[in-house]
């Protein structure tokens, strides 16, 4: 069974950078059939994708966020990471990792198949 | 970015009694693979989501086959033939078809 833990501070100051890992485990993160990706709730409302990565490094990010937001893997470690900058207010939520089902040649996304527990991350002075 | 709505927002139902959940999408979902790539996830209370539905209509593993998805292009239907007190929580629904991937707002249902 493949299990994902996020880990990470969860408190962080304005003006400042989030920084999230998740480790997987039961599975390997360099796999050509996964994107790693995150996801993301704030208190009370939907889900919004941040965006993933695959395991040669190729990232995709929400256009919104894109200039704030890095995702790296550490194969040697079986994880991968987020990191967001210049963090605000709006950017408290529930942080979820969670591993990407792919099929293909261009490695079309099927469906976010585990996800981890979440983690909530506060922007606050 | 495909837009995604779904309706109603809340769905209170009686044990027993069926259930229907509609999603659409702004664009058509229908990849070059020739499959709709709209997922449904049920999110229960505290809980981190759970995929119940992808291809449209590929029930995924370990899920109930009381639960059953339907629907192409633009327009695509859950349905819980007999809704079960554990089905509470939020379903949403998710465009896989290209990035940047959306989700629904979410319809939340409720046990009377």
């Amino acid at each position: 069974q493949v299990r994902l833990q996020e880990s990470g501070p969860g408190l962080v100051k304005p003006s400042e950078t989030l920084s999230l890992t998740c480790t997987v485990a039961g599975g390997s993160v360099n796999s050509g059939s996964f994107y790693w990706g995150w996801i993301r709730q704030p208190p009370g409302k939907g889900l919004e994708w941040i965006g993933y990565l695959y395991y040669n490094g190729n990232t995709n990010y929400y256009p919104s966020l894109k200039s704030r937001v890095t995702m790296s893997l550490d194969t040697s470690k079986n994880q991968f990471s987020l990191e967001m900058t210049s963090v605000t207010a709006a950017d408290t939520a529930v942080y979820y990792c969670a591993r990407g089902f792919c099929t293909g040649a261009g490695c079309q996304l099927y469906y976010f198949d585990f996800w981890g527990q979440g983690t909530l991350v506060t922007v606050s002075s | 970015e495909i837009v995604m709505t779904q309706s109603p927002l809340s769905l209170p139902v009686t044990p027993g009694e069926p259930a229907s959940f509609s999603c659409r999408s702004g664009q058509r979902l229908v990849g070059s693979d020739g499959y709709n790539h709209l997922v449904w996830y049920l999110q229960k209370p505290g809980q981190s989501p759970q995929v119940l539905i992808y291809l449209g209509s590929t029930r995924a593993s370990g899920v109930p086959d009381r639960f059953s998805g339907s629907g192409s292009g633009t327009d695509f239907t859950l349905k819980i033939s007999r809704v079960e007190a554990e089905d509470v929580g939020v379903y949403y629904c998710m465009q896989a078809l290209q990035t940047p991937i959306t989700f629904g707002p979410g319809t939340r249902l409720d046990i009377k």
